[in-house]
Order: structure tokens, then sequence, then C-alpha cells
């Protein structure tokens, strides 16, 4: 069973760069034709899909962040990495890591399976 | 992006009740629909993928259904646990996106 674990600063700065790990546990990152997204919710809103980066390292970006947003992976040290560029304090949320898509059956779905528990982020000075 | 419109934003149940929730694509979007569930302070947890297919371990008492625009998630008999916030994702182009949400309360 996959695990995912996000971590980073819980304050950042306005005009700073937010940087958060991934780190996937019970499976290789580079194992299967997975994706690994990022998705945030500020407090008592809905979610956001911010963007994913496949096994092999290409990317899909919210056109409403892609300006912004940088997504790494390291298979290293089995993470993945979100990079937030000139925060402002509308981008105070949890942020979640996941895992997709969903295989079952011998077929796969678009949809996110494992989710980390999600880590706070505020943007203030 | 396509815009994902759920209803109710919430609605008061009770133990027992079947209760439905809908989805609405703001285009066809095929079959390309997840449901997720989330409990307070908790992730999101996908319950329904590909609008009818239920994830391994959840309860049977769940199911959704619908192609095109419009989609509902049924829970056939509520269940304490099941009070939480349900919201609706279609996956059918990028970005993905997400229905507002519908808080199932108790009544």
């Amino acid at each position: 069973q996959v695990q995912l674990q996000e971590s980073g600063p819980g304050l950042v700065k306005p005009s700073q760069t937010l940087s958060l790990t991934c780190t996937v546990s019970g499976g290789s990152i580079r194992s299967g034709s997975y994706y690994w997204s990022w998705i945030r919710q500020p407090a008592g809103k809905g979610l956001e899909w911010i963007g994913r980066i496949y096994t092999g390292g290409s990317t899909n970006y919210n056109p409403s962040l892609k300006s912004r947003v940088t997504i790494s992976v390291d298979t290293s040290k089995n993470q993945f990495s979100l990079k937030l560029s000139s925060v402002t304090a509308a981008d105070t949320a949890i942020y979640y890591c996941a895992r997709g898509p969903h295989c079952s059956g011998g077929s796969c779905y678009p949809a996110s399976d494992s989710w980390g528990q999600g880590t706070l982020v505020t943007v203030s000075s | 992006d396509i815009q994902m419109t759920q209803s109710p934003s919430s609605l008061s149940a009770s133990v027992g009740d079947r209760v439905t929730i809908t989805c609405r694509a703001g285009q066809s979007i095929s079959s390309y629909l997840n449901w997720y569930q989330q409990k307070s302070g908790k992730a999101p947890k996908l319950l329904i993928y590909a609008a009818s297919g239920l994830q391994s371990g959840v309860p049977s008492r769940f199911s959704g259904s619908g192609s095109g625009t419009d989609f509902t998630l049924t829970i056939s008999s509520l269940q304490p646990e099941d009070f939480a916030t349900y919201y609706c994702q279609q996956s059918y182009s990028t970005p993905p996106t997400f229905g507002q949400g519908t808080k199932v309360e108790i009544k």
C-alpha cells in the first residue's frame, strides 16, 4: 500500500517561493505508469488542482498557476516536489500530494487513489 | 476549464436515509467523473471512479451513475460515518476540476 507524506515550511513570506516535498513509501516512484499530483485547498473552501508529473518526467500544470509552478521528481529519494513562486496570501492553503491513475481489473482510470494527509502553508509576513 | 456544479451545496439527513447528490459538467465529459469523500481535517478519499466504478474497500451503499454532463452519487442508507463533504471531479480534460462540494450533515 503506497503512502504519501508532504513536508515543508508551514510559513512563507509574501513574494517568496513555496517549496514542498512529497515522500512516497511502500512503492517506487518509478514503478508503473503513474503520475504524481499536487492539489490545494484553502481553509473552508474547495479543491484546486495544481499540476502533476509523470514517471517519465513530463508535466501538466493548471493554466491559472502555470507561470509560477514547477513540479519535479527525485527518483533517488522517492520524492516529488512543488515550487510555487511569488506567493501571496491567496496561496494560503492545505497542500496535498496524490497519486494517479487508479488502476483496477487491468485498466487504469484518471483518478487519484492515494493521498497524503496534507500540509498547511500560510503566506504571511 | 470545465466547470463542475454540484447540488445541493449542503443537506441534512438522518441515519438510514437515501441520499442523492448531483454533479453537472459544463460540457460532455463522457464517463470521466470521480467522486471523493472528505471528512473534517482529512484528505479526500476516492469513492467512485469513471462515474460508476466502486473503489476497493468502499461500502456498497455508495453508487455512482451518469454520463455526458449529468452524474449522481447515491448513498442508499446513510450511516453515521458518511457525514462528510463530497466532491465530484472531472478527469476528461486538463486541468481536472472539482465541484464546489456537498456537505452532508446530521439532521
